[in-house]
């Protein structure tokens, strides 16, 4: 089944610990992309890879790091969180960057 | 600025009645406007890509539409397993998608 996997899909933790979000896709896309949606706002896209070690900065960037060394894996790292990263996050992978987009479930985070 | 605004924020409906949402935008070289359906607890959904002026997408009691400003998500004779929130993005380039706010839409039986 085709499909974009994110983990862990709940995450409560404190500022400052580093964590990273996992997300891979089976669909050998060569697009994938991280969002964060907020209510009132939308989803906001927060960094994109066009394919292997090509990364690129979003709209809100900033407190984020991303890493695409395999085409299946895209992990989201926040090494320093803080309580305004507190969000509900999604991964997404297409197969080129205009094309429409296979999103994953979501994760929750909350840093207190 | 690209911008996309959706309206209403919220829309309820009872079976069967009919009704629209709005996808407004601004963006300089729209490359498609994407509608998706977001459930509760998931990620959004793909339904319909336009790309001009003109153009008309169906799926069941889904019909979107497209002008030069907006486009459109017509339900007809809607029932409640079509309650989600309907997200309308358009693509500012071939690398990023800007998204509306949503539509939560809630069908009565």
């Amino acid at each position: 089944e085709a499909q974009v996997t994110q983990n862990p899909r709940y995450l409560i933790t404190v500022t400052g610990k580093k964590l990273t979000v996992t997300c891979s896709q089976n669909m050998n896309h060569e697009y994938m992309s991280w969002y964060r949606q907020d209510p009132g706002l939308g989803l906001r896209q927060i960094y994109y890879s066009m394919n292997v070690e090509v990364t690129d900065k979003g709209d809100v960037p900033e407190g984020y790091k991303v890493s695409r060394k395999e085409k299946r894996n895209f992990p989201l790292i926040l090494e320093s969180p803080s309580p305004n990263q507190t969000s509900l996050y999604f991964c997404a992978s297409s197969l080129q960057g205009d094309q429409p987009q296979h999103f994953g479930d979501g994760t929750r985070l909350s840093i207190l | 600025e690209d911008q996309v605004t959706q309206s209403p924020e919220a829309l309820r409906l009872q079976e069967g009645e009919s009704s629209s949402l709005n996808c407004s935008y601004t963006v300089s070289g729209l490359r498609g406007l994407f509608w998706y359906r977001q459930d509760p607890g998931k990620g959004p959904e793909f339904l319909f890509t336009l790309y001009s002026a003109g153009e008309e997408k169906e799926k069941e009691r889904l019909k979107a539409t497209l002008t030069k400003k907006e486009s459109f998500l017509h339900i007809t004779a809607p029932k409640p397993e079509d309650s989600a929130t309907y997200l309308c993005a358009v693509h500012r380039s071939a690398r990023q998608l800007t998204f509306g706010s949503g539509t939560q839409l809630t069908v009565l039986p």
